[in-house]
């Protein structure tokens, strides 16, 4: 498709299990990034790559967030043991180069711990 | 610590109206200012975006009015609709970053 596209758009898990979040970036984007938003909140950055090297990872809460992007095109956003404090909407993006040029968005995935 | 810092938290407006949301940061390092439209359950929609070298740009209905000294740079809507009606998020990044410093949202009612 033409734009960022995320998977699940809604996931549930029960508190302790571990969740995995996709993004599949707009063709040829190079840099792609992870950002999380709380319910009222703005987007708050949580690790960025470009291609396939994690080069900023220091908007990750714990060590329980992992991110990877293997081939340099789909991304996952893996959370180990989740926790209540985790439900959030966790939003993807993706920009041609990094820095400061326009990242655009996907709907995003609304994980919720039970 | 808020980087970029937005008011009013949530504004009502009457069709046909301007609508104005305001930002203010600290950091004379960021270099791009863009303002993001976002509707439930949807990401945030690239709207309009401005560099420090300009005091104004217009697109459409949407302009951004950009105050270097002050450090502040504010959204007007033009004619608002109720389509417009949504939550604005204005971010700034660094020349050299890699992410961006979101605003904590407007959330806009147009009312008919």
């Amino acid at each position: 498709g033409a734009g960022v596209s995320q998977s699940p758009r809604y996931k549930v898990a029960k508190r302790g299990q571990d969740v995995a979040l996709r993004c599949d970036p707009i063709s040829g984007h190079v840099s792609l990034f992870w950002y999380q938003q709380a319910l009222g909140q703005g987007p708050e950055f949580l690790t960025y790559f470009q291609n396939e090297a994690q080069l900023d990872k220091s908007g990750l809460p714990s060590d329980r967030f992992f991110a990877e992007r293997p081939e340099g095109s789909v991304s996952t956003l893996k959370i180990q043991r989740t926790q209540q404090e985790d439900s959030a909407v966790y939003l993807c993006a993706s920009s041609r180069q990094g820095g400061n040029q326009p990242q655009h968005f996907g709907d995003g995935t609304r994980l919720s711990i039970l | 610590q808020q980087q970029v810092k937005q008011s009013p938290q949530s504004l009502i407006v009457q069709k046909g109206g301007i609508s104005i949301i305001n930002c203010a940061y600290e950091n004379t390092a960021f270099d791009y200012f863009p303002w993001y439209q976002q509707f439930p359950g949807k990401g945030p929609a690239l709207l309009i975006a401005i560099r420090p070298d300009v005091s104004e740009k217009k697109e459409g209905r949407f302009t951004i009015s950009f105050n270097k000294s002050a450090k502040q740079f504010s959204l007007h809507i033009m004619d608002s609709q109720p389509g417009d009606s949504a939550t604005y998020f204005c971010a700034a990044s660094l020349l050299m970053g890699n992410q961006f410093y979101f605003g904590t949202g407007t959330s806009l009612t147009v009312i008919p």
